[in-house]
Parts: structure tokens; C-alpha cells; sequence
């Protein structure tokens, strides 16, 4: 089955304990991205890759950080959280083939920050 | 700030009406226009998208009405569903350039039975 898959789903963590979301894709695609979710704001691009080894910042990258090592990971990472960085997040894949533009997004991982 | 602007927030109708949400956004660059679908606990899912050399795009229910030069898109759920509740998210996108997704913040869609 063609899915994006993250991990963990729910996450509570303490201010400043470094963690890492996981995100895989089966898809074979180029394109990978990391929003957050928060209520009256929609979806914001966090980070997002073309391909493997090249990532770019999205509308909100403060305090977070990626990697593309393989073209099937793109993990999350934070660093020192702070409570602002309470979200729900998900993780999106795209093919960058012509005519393909849909965005297949992951289940969501909810995170809290104390 | 929000690139694109939707409206409203949040809206109820009953089985078999019509639900109409709208959306404006300011950059011309844009070349893609998505509704994503999203129900609880889930991750959204695209429903219908436009590209802006059309004025309209239907696939069953759904539809989309596009006006370039007012920079203005809706959906349009026709003989809405208790099925159809969910929140809807447009966007809009480069994707002759970076395949952002800039999201509006969402209406929230309940179909009374």
C-alpha cells in the first residue's frame, strides 16, 4: 500500500529534551515536507526537499531541523523544544513527475511540550 | 502571513444542500489550486485541484470555480452528505517553482442528517 508513515503518532516531552519525528514514504518520491498544524492557522510549511541531500526552509523553520539522507526518510528534528512548538504535524511526499502535483500527507503526530 | 484567505471558519447544513466555501489569495505566481479533505485524527487528502487556465472543474459532487482575475477560488459541495463532514482546506501553489503548499486556515463542515 502506497503510504507516508510517521512516528511516533503522540509524543509528550519536557523543555529543552531533544526528539526526532520519523517520516518514511514507499512512493518513491523526490519531494518530502514537514507542516504543523495549529487551529486558525492551517497547515505551514516547516522545511521541504527536492531530492536527496537538498532541503530548504518553509514559512516557519525556527527551531526545527531535517535531513535527506535517502530518498524515502526526512526526518524531524528538534533540538531544544519549547512549548510553542506544541503541534500537530505532519509529514507530506510528492512526485515531481509533470503533470503530478498531489501532495500524499501522513497520519499526524501530535506533540506536546511542557 | 496567511497567502491565502479563506472563508468561513466554520459552517452547518443540511443533508442534501449545498456548502460553499471560498478563498482569495494575492500572489499571481501561483499555478495550482488543491482542496484538501481532512477528517478527525487523520492527515488531509487531496479532493479536487485547478489549474488556472480553467474557470471550473467538477468531479462528482464537488466543484471547483476559479476566477483569475478577481484571484478569488471556491469548492462547492452539492447534495452535501453526513459523510462530507470534515474540514476543508484550500492552497495554493508554485508548482513551477517549489511545490509550496500555502494553506488557507480551514472551514469546518457539519452536514446535519
Amino acid at each position: 500500500e502506497a503510504q507516508v508513515t510517521q512516528n511516533p503518532r503522540y509524543l509528550i516531552t519536557v523543555t529543552g529534551k531533544k526528539l526526532t519525528v520519523t517520516c518514511s514514504q514507499n512512493m518513491n518520491h523526490e519531494y518530502m515536507s514537514w507542516y504543523r498544524q495549529d487551529p486558525g492557522l492551517g497547515l505551514r510549511q516547516i522545511y521541504y526537499s527536492m531530492n536527496v541531500e537538498v532541503t530548504d526552509k518553509g514559512d516557519v523553520p525556527e527551531g526545527y531541523k531535517v535531513s535527506r539522507k535517502e530518498k524515502r526518510n526526512f526526518p524531524l528534528i528538534l533540538e531544544s523544544p519549547s512549548p510553542n512548538q506544541t503541534s500537530l504535524y505532519f509529514c507530506a511526499s510528492s512526485s515531481l513527475g509533470a503533470g503530478s502535483y498531489e501532495q500524499y500527507f501522513g497520519p499526524g503526530t501530535r506533540l506536546t511540550v511542557t | 502571513q496567511q497567502q491565502v484567505k479563506q472563508s468561513p471558519q466554520s459552517l452547518i447544513v443540511q443533508k442534501g444542500g449545498i456548502s460553499i466555501i471560498n478563498c482569495a489569495y494575492e500572489n499571481t505566481a501561483f499555478d495550482y489550486f488543491p482542496w484538501y479533505q481532512q477528517f478527525p485524527g487523520k492527515g488531509p487528502a487531496l479532493l479536487i485541484a485547478i489549474r488556472p487556465d480553467v474557470s471550473e472543474k467538477k468531479e462528482g459532487r464537488f466543484t471547483i470555480s476559479f476566477n483569475k482575475s478577481a484571484k478569488q477560488f471556491s469548492l462547492h459541495i452539492m447534495d452535501s452528505q453526513p459523510g462530507d463532514s470534515a474540514t476543508y482546506f484550500c492552497a495554493a501553489s508554485r508548482v513551477a517553482n517549489d511545490y509550496k503548499l500555502s494553506f488557507g486556515a480551514g472551514t469546518t463542515v457539519t452536514v446535519r442528517a
